[in-house]
């Protein structure tokens, strides 16, 4: 089974800051990486598809890079709405696998 | 405006059993793959099943083999999560989530949850 990782766990930011956070798949997975951003309560807002694609209404401040078995989302200038949990997930067309999460909150 | 909107969860003693559905509107149902994904107090996103548009291919995490069974009825726009020997651990937040049509892409649209607490 292919098991993803993400790093950091936690992050600590400030609005304006630029945050990547990082995801790493246990073999290689191609492009078929997605990316969440998950707040409490609330439903899972798709960001980014197929590793690098941005999903429609996302702001263009998000972004993805990476294939393989390394990834890396970037936010290019934190804004108050993006304090939340990022998910990294794999995805094909009959299982998901989702990373453990990186909780990005107020420095 | 598509919606999903899971119900049947609540409180149930471990090695008992419950039924989750989720109501589908606002798009085809039956053009869909469908998947049930989970979230322990506390922890992170887990996937736990996905089904065919047709019910033909069923998927399953592995924690949950021979004890959840996935399933849909495509004229009632619903999907179910037969959920039976529940242990502890499978206490979490359920939420269905809409899968792809024919080129794969992750889920966008996912429901709010229902409780299922083990204890």
């Amino acid at each position: 089974d292919i098991q993803m990782t993400q790093s950091p766990s936690t992050l600590s930011a400030s609005i304006g800051d630029r945050v990547t956070i990082t995801c790493r798949a246990s073999q290689s997975i191609s492009g078929w990486l997605a990316w969440y951003q998950h707040k409490p309560g609330k439903a899972p807002k798709l960001l980014i598809y197929k590793a690098s694609s941005l999903e429609t209404g996302v702001p263009s401040r998000f972004s993805g890079i990476g294939s393989g078995t390394e990834f890396t989302l970037t936010i290019s200038s934190l804004q108050p709405d993006d304090f939340a949990t990022y998910y990294c997930q794999h995805y094909n067309s009959y299982y998901f696998t989702f990373g453990p999460g990186t909780k990005v909150d107020i420095k | 405006e598509v919606q999903l909107v899971e119900s049947g969860g609540g409180l149930v003693q471990p090695g008992g059993s419950l039924r989750l559905s989720c109501a589908a509107s606002g798009f085809t149902f039956s053009g869909y793959w469908m998947s049930w994904v989970r979230q322990a107090p506390g922890k992170g996103l887990e996937w736990v099943a996905n089904i065919k548009q047709d019910g033909s291919e069923k998927y399953y995490v592995d924690s949950v083999k021979g004890r959840f069974t996935i399933s849909r009825d495509n004229a009632k726009n619903s999907l179910y999560l037969q959920m039976d020997s529940l242990r502890a651990e499978d206490t979490a937040v359920y939420s269905c989530a809409r899968g792809h049509l024919t080129v794969v892409v992750p889920p966008v649209y996912w429901g709010q949850g229902t409780l299922v607490t083990v204890s």
